[in-house]
């Protein structure tokens, strides 16, 4: 089946440490982005990829690194430096060329204890 | 700056009537506006779009309005039914970046 995985669903860490969330797609899509959502809040780019070993800062993406090595994965690294990391982070794949139907995965709420 | 938002946080519709989401917009240069349907602990769904040329597109059961005047978009349930209670944002394509608004809570009353 094709499609958009995140892993894990649920994170903890410490303060202090970093951590790394996954993202797969097997959608053959060229673009892919991490958005944030806070509680009853709306989606918020944090970073995006329109190909392989390229990405882009979005609206909030100090205290985040990507990396895109492969088509297939855009992993995010939520560092130390993120001053209030807990939320629910969601990845996307879309083609590119216009038409911005993005695919979601479902999601990995990080929380920081 | 660049924006999408919506008018209403949360919108109560009795089971079986219409529903509307509004949303305003700001950026003149978007390519396609988007619906998407998002519940609860999941990732959104893509309901509908619409190319910023056109004024009107119709899906199932749902229809979005575009009115590049006031910059407003609207999407439009019919017949609502109790699996339509979600958040539904809209969104906007452009720059080759999605980026969403805050989102409007439907409530189905049985």
């Amino acid at each position: 089946d094709g499609g958009i995985t995140q892993s894990p669903k649920y994170l903890f860490r410490k303060e202090g440490q970093n951590v790394t969330l996954s993202c797969e797609q097997n959608l053959n899509h060229d673009a892919m982005y991490w958005y944030r959502q806070d509680p009853g809040q709306g989606l918020r780019l944090i970073y995006y990829s329109q190909i392989v070993n390229d990405f882009q800062k979005g609206d909030i993406a100090e205290g985040y690194s990507v990396s895109r090595e492969k088509k297939e994965s855009f992993p995010l690294t939520v560092t130390s430096a993120q001053k209030n990391p807990t939320a629910f982070y969601l990845c996307a794949s879309s083609t590119t060329g216009g038409r911005g139907e993005a695919f979601f995965g479902q999601g990995t709420r990080l929380t920081v204890v | 700056g660049e924006s999408v938002g919506l008018h209403l946080p949360t919108l109560s519709v009795q089971e079986g009537d219409n529903s509307i989401i509004n949303c305003a917009y700001s950026n003149s240069a978007s390519d396609y506006f988007i619906w998407y349907k998002q519940e609860s602990g999941k990732g959104p769904q893509f309901i509908i779009d619409i190319r910023s040329n056109m004024d009107k597109r119709q899906g199932q059961r749902v229809t979005v309005l575009l009115n590049k005047t006031v910059k407003h978009l609207s999407l439009q349930i019919a017949a609502t039914q109790p699996g339509d209670s979600a958040v539904y944002f809209c969104a906007e394509w452009s720059y080759q970046k999605v980026t969403f608004g805050t989102g409007t809570k439907l409530q189905v009353i049985p």
